[in-house]
């Protein structure tokens, strides 16, 4: 079983649809989630972020985490063609004594919004 | 935002030869830098995870002999993939993060890629 299970997609959705994004995970010791947008053939961008369990509104995107399911989503209300995307989610892996964290993501969900 | 460029965005070059792909902090310092490896429709591999002025740490797999991580510069790293082969082909994401904590992991911004075509 890997670490972070995500569907691939394609998701396609009509301009204005509320799109439901999700991820499973199996580390128990995951901290922190975050949401990363990439577009084709670009680097990642950050979305959102929380630690712990609970949601977290920005703007259209709410995340949230239940940690005591393993599971957390990304919602996206009022979904625009922009939104086009494919949207990685990644959790943050603490190396006790390393120094650093590290993020392990998932395989993305490809998004299409059509007008 | 704080943004990262990486150079070149494409290369493609012939097997057996060596490739340099520089990725830069541009108005931040990076005491952190991390390559990963995304192959089509994959998710982001962490290869190697430097700090500035320090060895780079390789994670399970990965050849470090292959792929030489230079990080001497709080700006700067490099990431030469040496006697390149098809099956190096791949894009390649450099990311910064300017925290030291390693207990907060999520300020790391991203490079836009550089996609390595080995022929």
């Amino acid at each position: 079983q890997k670490e972070v299970e995500q569907d691939p997609g394609p998701l396609s959705v009509p301009e204005g649809a509320i799109v439901s994004l999700n991820c499973t995970y199996s580390n128990s010791a995951f901290q922190y989630f975050m949401w990363y947008r990439q577009y084709s053939r670009k680097g990642p961008e950050l979305l959102m972020y929380t630690y712990s369990s609970g949601n977290k509104e920005d703007g259209r995107f709410t995340a949230q985490v239940d940690k005591s399911s393993k599971y957390i989503s990304l919602f996206i209300r009022d979904s625009q063609p922009s939104d086009s995307a494919t949207y990685l989610c990644a959790m943050s892996v603490n190396r006790w004594g390393s120094g650093y964290s590290t993020l392990t993501f998932g395989k993305g969900t490809m998004l299409l919004v059509s007008p | 935002g704080a943004v990262v460029s990486q150079h070149p965005s494409r290369v493609i070059c012939k097997s057996g030869t060596s490739v340099k792909i520089e990725c830069r902090s541009l108005d931040f310092q990076a005491t952190t830098m991390f390559w990963y490896r995304q192959f089509p429709k994959q998710s982001l591999m962490l290869m190697a995870t430097s700090n500035e002025g320090s060895k780079a740490t390789y994670e399970q797999g990965v050849e470090k002999d292959k792929f030489l991580i230079n990080h001497a510069s709080l700006t700067l790293s490099t990431l030469t993939v040496t006697s390149a082969h098809p099956e190096d082909s791949s894009f390649y994401i450099c990311s910064a993060r300017a925290g030291t904590s390693g207990m907060i992991s999520y300020e790391q911004y991203f490079g836009p890629g550089t996609r390595l075509t080995v022929t």
